[in-house]
């Protein structure tokens, strides 16, 4: 299976802060990494897909990198609805295999 | 509106048997591959299983080959995952989802764009 690592696991910004979360694949997967934001108690909610294709409807201060076995997620001019915790997916191959996650608190 | 509603979670015993379905609206149901995914806190989100458009085709992750069986009914828009021989590790919060295959600078690319909002199940004796 493919292992996905994320880092940090966990997060302290400011409102109007830029963040990066970083995702490293124990193969490579070429482009085929989702990132997804889920707030407590909801489902996972997709925000970019193919390493750096914003998701309809998911705001532009989102952003995604990377090829291979690194990628970057990052958030520009942190706002109140973007503390939540984010996942990385690989969709190369199956097991679709999850990081266990970034919390992204408020400092 | 693409929504996805589960159900049939609940407490189980082990070694028992239970069936989650998951109720598709507002979008061609039958064009779509679906997946299950769990999650725990202590193991974070964990893919359950995918099966194709049209039943050909399906894959497990190796903790519940065996044991679940994930299946659809394309006449009633539905999904389900039939969970036999549970074990307390299966207790998790369920998520059924959508696949969607989105074409980028003409390479296909897998991703999971519509999630349901999930049933607990619970296995303890």
């Amino acid at each position: 299976d493919i292992q996905m690592t994320q880092s940090p696991s966990s997060l302290s910004a400011s409102i109007g802060d830029r963040v990066t979360i970083t995702c490293r694949a124990s193969q490579s997967i070429n482009r085929y990494l989702n990132w997804f934001q889920q707030r407590p108690g909801k489902a996972p909610k997709l925000l970019i897909y193919a390493a750096s294709t914003l998701e309809g409807g998911a705001p532009s201060r989102f952003s995604g990198s990377g090829f291979g076995t690194e990628f970057t997620l990052t958030i520009n001019s942190l706002q109140p609805e973007d503390f939540a915790t984010y996942y990385c997916q690989q969709s190369y191959t199956t097991p679709y295999t999850f990081g266990r996650g970034t919390n992204l608190e408020i400092k | 509106q693409e929504v996805l509603v589960e159900s049939g979670g609940g407490l189980a015993q082990p070694e028992k048997s239970l069936t989650l379905s998951c109720a598709a609206s507002g979008f061609t149901f039958n064009t779509y591959v679906m997946h299950w995914v769990r999650q725990t806190a202590d193991k974070g989100l964990e893919w359950v299983a995918v099966i194709s458009f049209d039943s050909s085709n399906t894959h497990y992750a190796d903790s519940v080959r065996g044991r679940f069986t994930i299946s659809r009914d394309n006449s009633k828009n539905t999904l389900f995952l039939q969970m036999d021989g549970l074990r307390p590790d299966d207790t998790a919060v369920y998520f059924c989802a959508r696949a969607s295959r989105i074409a980028v600078a003409g390479v296909f690319y897998w991703n999971l764009d519509v999630w349901g909002k999930g049933t607990t199940v619970a296995v303890s004796s």
